[in-house]
């Protein structure tokens, strides 16, 4: 079956440093990837869907600039959460898609800022 | 607009219980997905069945069960003699309007006491 992988897989930093997070298809090629954010108890919000080669398209009200999403192959989608603070806390997933029909989700990365 | 509820917050069972976890969806669509997924406390989400809306077949998977109503736009998930490695959070979730990206539904806390 389709495998997705991020790293890390828990990250503890400090309030103004900026972290970034790997997403990687293992055996398939995502021409789409996506990156959601769950906090304590509540549901997956989606963030932000990138393609391959191009800009992500982002969710109404979470901040591009704060976000930086970067789709550089067909196997890696990179998440960098810039001068990162307590709020910013969360659990962080990725999924993949190679078609239009099934996500195929990452194992989750827990960010916490102090 | 496509929307899933999730009525039930939390369910707290003891173990050989039988458990049905509820899920309502809203869509204007007549092609539609339905999905639901299991989520440990580790945080993975692992993905359960998927369900075409052109299938309303019940579906059972070992202890695992899905009643799929068109008629009340319901796709209940029911698990039978439950186990204390059933304890996780479910979600349900729900891919209308030619999009394959899931709407989730705020998820059951499901607790199998020993």
């Amino acid at each position: 079956g389709a495998v997705v992988s991020q790293h890390p897989s828990r990250v503890i930093c400090k309030s103004g440093t900026s972290v970034k997070i790997e997403c990687r298809s293992l055996d398939f090629q995502a021409t789409t990837m996506f990156w959601y954010r769950q906090f304590p108890k509540q549901s997956l919000m989606l963030m932000a869907t990138s393609n391959e080669g191009s800009k992500a398209t982002y969710e109404q009200g979470v901040e591009k600039d704060k976000f930086l999403i970067n789709h550089a192959s067909l196997t890696l989608s990179t998440l960098t959460v810039t001068s990162a603070h307590p709020e910013d806390s969360s659990f962080y997933i990725c999924s993949a898609s190679a078609s239009r029909e099934t996500q195929y989700f990452g194992p989750g990365t827990r960010l916490l800022v102090l | 607009a496509q929307k899933v509820t999730q009525a039930q917050t939390e369910i707290s069972v003891v173990e050989k219980e039988d458990v049905t976890l509820d899920c309502v969806y809203e869509t204007r669509d007549t092609t539609y997905y339905l999905f639901w997924y299991k989520q440990p406390p580790s945080g993975e989400l692992v993905f359960l069945i998927r369900r075409n809306s052109f299938d309303e077949q019940n579906e059972i998977s070992g202890r695992y069960s899905w009643n799929f109503q068109k008629s009340t736009s319901s796709f209940n998930f029911t698990i039978t003699a439950s186990q204390v490695v059933d304890s996780a959070v479910y979600f349900c979730a729900l891919e209308s309007g030619g999009s394959y990206i899931p709407t989730f539904g705020r998820g059951t806390s499901l607790i199998v006491h020993p």
